[in-house]
């Protein structure tokens, strides 16, 4: 099956840095990533979608300035937390869908990051 | 919020049993997807089921779906402690993907 991966699988960092976690799918493009976000014992929500080589489409709530997402290739997707605070801190995971039509979407391992 | 409720919140069963999960959601829907998601980890797609359809299965699962109720079950027969995970059901209203997940249920099955 298609494969996404995620780096780094868990960062810690002091307030005030930018972190940027990356998602790539391996053995296949990927035109549209997506972003989650997942606290301790709860579901996961959509931060953001993007297809690449265009700009992002976030969802409500989510501050566009501080999370940063590029989708430079059909491989590759960033997510850059800028100006870290402890309460960023989060299971982040990215997923990732071959063309317009394919109903299924293939999760990345996810990231844990810890903001002090 | 347009997050779908799962129930129960957590199941513990012994191995062996079937395990049912209940989802519920909010809007009209294109497909309604369930996931598994063991401990720290990434999700894995488990079945996914159209509007049109009322039934699914693959191998131990077996998915409902009822647009009517705007509800769905997936239901693991013969659960094994491998099965200890969360399970999420997933919306798509669209058709393109934006997944609105549901609050999930913690199986555990024990030896």
């Amino acid at each position: 099956g298609a494969v996404v991966s995620q780096h780094p699988s868990w960062v810690i960092c002091k307030s005030g840095t930018s972190v940027k976690i990356e998602c790539r799918s391996l053995d296949f493009q990927a035109t549209t990533m997506f972003w989650y976000r997942q606290f301790p014992k709860q579901s996961l929500m959509l931060m953001a979608t993007s297809n690449e080589g265009s700009k992002a489409t976030y969802e409500q709530g989510v501050e566009k300035d501080k999370f940063l997402i590029n989708h430079a290739s059909l491989t590759l997707s960033t997510l850059t937390v800028t100006s870290a605070h402890p309460e960023d801190s989060s299971f982040y995971i990215c997923s990732a869908r071959v063309g317009t039509h394919q109903e299924t979407q293939y999760f990345g391992p996810g990231t844990r990051l810890l903001v002090l | 919020s347009q997050q779908g409720e799962e129930d129960p919140q957590a199941l513990s069963i012994q191995e062996g049993e079937n395990a049912t999960m209940n989802c519920s959601y909010k809007t009209s829907i294109n497909n309604l997807q369930w996931y598994r998601q063991n401990s720290g980890r990434g999700l894995v797609h488990l079945i996914l089921i159209r509007s049109n359809e009322r039934e699914k299965h693959s191998g131990r699962l077996r998915v409902t779906l009822d647009t009517s109720k705007k509800s769905s079950s997936l239901l693991i027969t013969a659960s094994r402690a491998a099965d200890t995970a969360s399970y999420f059901c997933a919306t798509d209203a669209t058709g393109f993907q934006k997944l609105v997940f549901g609050t999930g249920t913690r199986l555990l099955v024990s030896p």
